[in-house]
């Protein structure tokens, strides 16, 4: 089946060490999110890459970082975690073509930062 | 600037009765709008859409949800309720006031708890 996945589901990190979530899809969508959700909250848009094009949210602290190696993959980059970075992390893609304007999620990483 | 608002942070119903679970939203122009769920440690699933059309719209597990433009609503219902339905629905809408390669950008209502009890 066509989907989204994310490694690791569960992720646990030092204050201030480097982590790396991946997320990949097999839908062939040209339009990949972040999103990190906090306890229960609506997700929050960290950026979105519209092909190889890069949109960050205003909001978007310099911390998070993301690449998109090709059109299946794409990378949350945490440069140096902090106890507030604990959350869930929800990729999703979409193709932008309408009537198709839902978006489809993966399962999510959860970060714990130790 | 576009919103949607979930009033209820939490529903609670019996098993087998009819579930509404509410969203209201504020865009200009024609809203495209969708229903979202989530269960636990999991991500969103999409359950449907309104984006033109008749204005009942049927989506997963049995659930459909009612635009309203003169309500500017667009509640989420389901005739009878199972316990495995107990998760949380996030209502979104489109956002309309984007532009370039803004892709499909969503606004989220905050969410509304189910809980259904046997």
């Amino acid at each position: 089946d066509a989907m989204v996945i994310q490694n690791p589901r569960y992720q646990v990190t030092q204050f201030g060490k480097p982590v790396t979530l991946s997320c990949s899809q097999t839908l062939n969508h040209n339009v990949m999110y972040w999103y990190q959700q906090k306890s229960s909250q609506a997700p929050k848009l960290l950026f979105h890459y519209y092909d190889k094009d890069f949109n960050n949210e205003a909001d978007t602290p310099d911390n998070f970082q993301s690449r998109r190696p090709n059109t299946s993959f794409c990378f949350l980059d945490i440069r140096s975690p902090g106890l507030g970075d604990a959350a869930m992390y929800l990729c999703a893609t979409s193709p932008d073509r309408a009537p198709y304007y839902e978006q489809y999620f993966g399962p999510g990483t959860r970060l714990t930062v130790t | 600037a576009q919103s949607v608002a979930q009033p209820e942070d939490q529903v609670n119903v019996a098993e087998g009765n009819p579930l509404t679970v509410k969203c209201t939203y504020s865009v200009s122009g024609n809203p495209y709008l969708f229903w979202y769920v989530q269960y636990p440690n999991r991500g969103l699933q999409f359950l449907l859409k309104y984006i033109t059309g008749d204005n009942l719209v049927k989506g997963s597990y049995g659930f459909e949800a009612e635009f309203n433009k003169s309500q500017t609503s667009f509640h989420l219902k389901k005739p009878s309720a199972l316990v495995s339905d107990s998760a949380l629905y996030f209502c979104a809408v489109r956002d309309m006031g984007r532009r370039g390669n803004a892709g499909n950008m969503l606004t989220f209502g905050g969410g509304t708890r189910l809980m259904v009890k046997p």
